[in-house]
Parts: structure tokens; C-alpha cells; sequence
């Protein structure tokens, strides 16, 4: 099952630009975690934010929770062409022994 | 480098057929796996989490009979798709988690083509 949605579906930019993807989810969680999956590939750990944090960043990443209306962001700034890929959050539950349930994705596009 | 390994990377067979895809882990030990699936362009789907010597827990939904899982050993998960047909065509993909911690190690994934 999904927990929930990630907004757009699919987003265009050129280089340079900023990237923000949008995940909403339904569930009280432990943790949200965004990975990256490049075309036909595994999965690649970017970040995770615990359920009591409301931002993180990480290189050009940053990462805002708000979990009053279960919702995450994930920017990227300063977007390079090697950043095209598709980008999922993922919801860690209490008690759950590290099952993860995953949003829809992003499929970001970063044009030369 | 690579933590988790799948093999095969892909794999067709024909309808009816058994298939049987193997995930380790790298350099440590995990006592629990994931395995999922996904559609072209959809997300990932968990299947069931596969628990060394013990039974596998199944999604709703996920046919166990079909889906055999198995975790002989503290690197290794082993998924069958038991009878395959052309609507078992997918990507396979599998996890681990990283010791004391939420985050998962995923392996590259696994081709299913079932013509």
C-alpha cells in the first residue's frame, strides 16, 4: 500500500534552477526519508527526517516536516543535469521494524 | 560501493515457469529484507519483509503461494515467482536495513519479463 501522494508527478527545469517536490502522507510516523531512484536502478538514501525535526539540510538538499498536516518537502537547489531521476519519500511507522511505505514520486527532468 | 547485491539483474521466462531471484547483503548481516515491486513509472510497492528463520509477513494483497520468500541466512533473501505469467512482469527490488538505523540499503533490482 502507499501512504500517500507526491506532487507534481513530473517537474521540468533547467540547470540552475530549484527543484520542490511535495509528499503528503496519512499515518502518525517515525521518520520520512527520501531516496532517488535513476531510470531502471535501485534506490539511493538522500535524507531522513525524524518526526520530531521540522527541517534538514544536506548539501543542496533541504528537507522540511510538518507533521501537523503530514505533509514533507524536499528542495534542491542549484539543480544540475546529473540531478535528473526520479525522487520518492518514504514513511518509517512506529513499531514497524523498519518497514517503509512509499509516496507516488517526483520524476524531475534537469535540462542542460 | 554497492551494499546489497541482486541476482539476476533480469531474467524472461516463459508463462508458467518458476523463477527464482536472490538478494545479499554485503559486508553485514541482516535479519530482515524487503522485497517490493514496481510498475514503469510507478512507485514501489511492498511485497512482504523477509525475517531469517522465520516466516516471511506478506502485504495484503500478495499472494504468498505465488511469491515464495526465503531467508536461509543473515545475507541472503531469496524471492520465487512461483507459475509465472505475463502479469507478473515487473521490476523486483529488495532492501536491507542499515545497522541502527531507519535507513534501507536497496539492491539494483531485478528485470522480470514473463512472456
Amino acid at each position: 500500500s502507499q501512504q500517500g501522494e507526491e506532487d507534481p508527478q513530473a517537474l521540468s527545469i533547467q540547470e540552475g534552477e530549484n527543484a520542490t517536490m511535495n509528499c503528503s502522507y496519512k499515518t502518525s510516523i517515525n521518520n520520512l526519508q527520501w531516496y532517488r531512484q535513476n531510470s531502471g536502478r535501485g534506490l539511493v538514501h538522500l535524507i531522513l527526517i525524524r518526526s520530531n525535526e521540522r527541517e534538514k539540510h544536506s548539501g543542496r538538499l533541504r528537507v522540511t516536516l510538518d507533521t501537523s498536516k503530514k505533509s514533507s518537502s524536499l528542495l534542491i537547489t542549484a539543480s544540475r543535469a546529473a540531478d535528473t531521476a526520479s525522487y520518492f519519500c518514504a514513511t518509517a511507522l512506529f513499531g514497524g521494524y523498519n518497514k517503509l511505505i512509499f509516496g507516488a514520486g517526483t520524476r524531475l527532468a534537469v535540462h542542460p | 560501493g554497492a551494499v546489497v547485491s541482486q541476482h539476476p539483474s533480469w531474467v524472461i521466462c516463459k508463462s508458467g515457469t518458476s523463477v527464482k531471484i536472490e538478494c545479499r547483503s554485503l559486508d553485514f548481516q541482516a535479519t530482515t529484507m524487503f522485497w517490493y515491486r514496481q510498475f514503469p513509472k510507478q512507485s514501489l510497492m511492498l511485497m512482504a519483509t523477509s525475517n531469517e528463520g522465520s516466516k516471511a509477513t506478506y502485504e495484503q494483497g500478495v499472494e504468498k503461494d505465488k511469491f515464495l520468500i526465503n531467508h536461509a541466512s543473515l545475507t541472503l533473501s531469496t524471492l520465487t515467482v512461483t507459475s509465472a505469467h505475463p502479469e507478473d512482469s515487473s521490476f523486483y527490488i529488495c532492501s536491507a536495513p542499515r545497522q541502527s538505523s531507519y535507513e534501507q540499503y536497496f539492491g539494483p533490482g531485478t528485470r522480470l519479463t514473463v512472456t
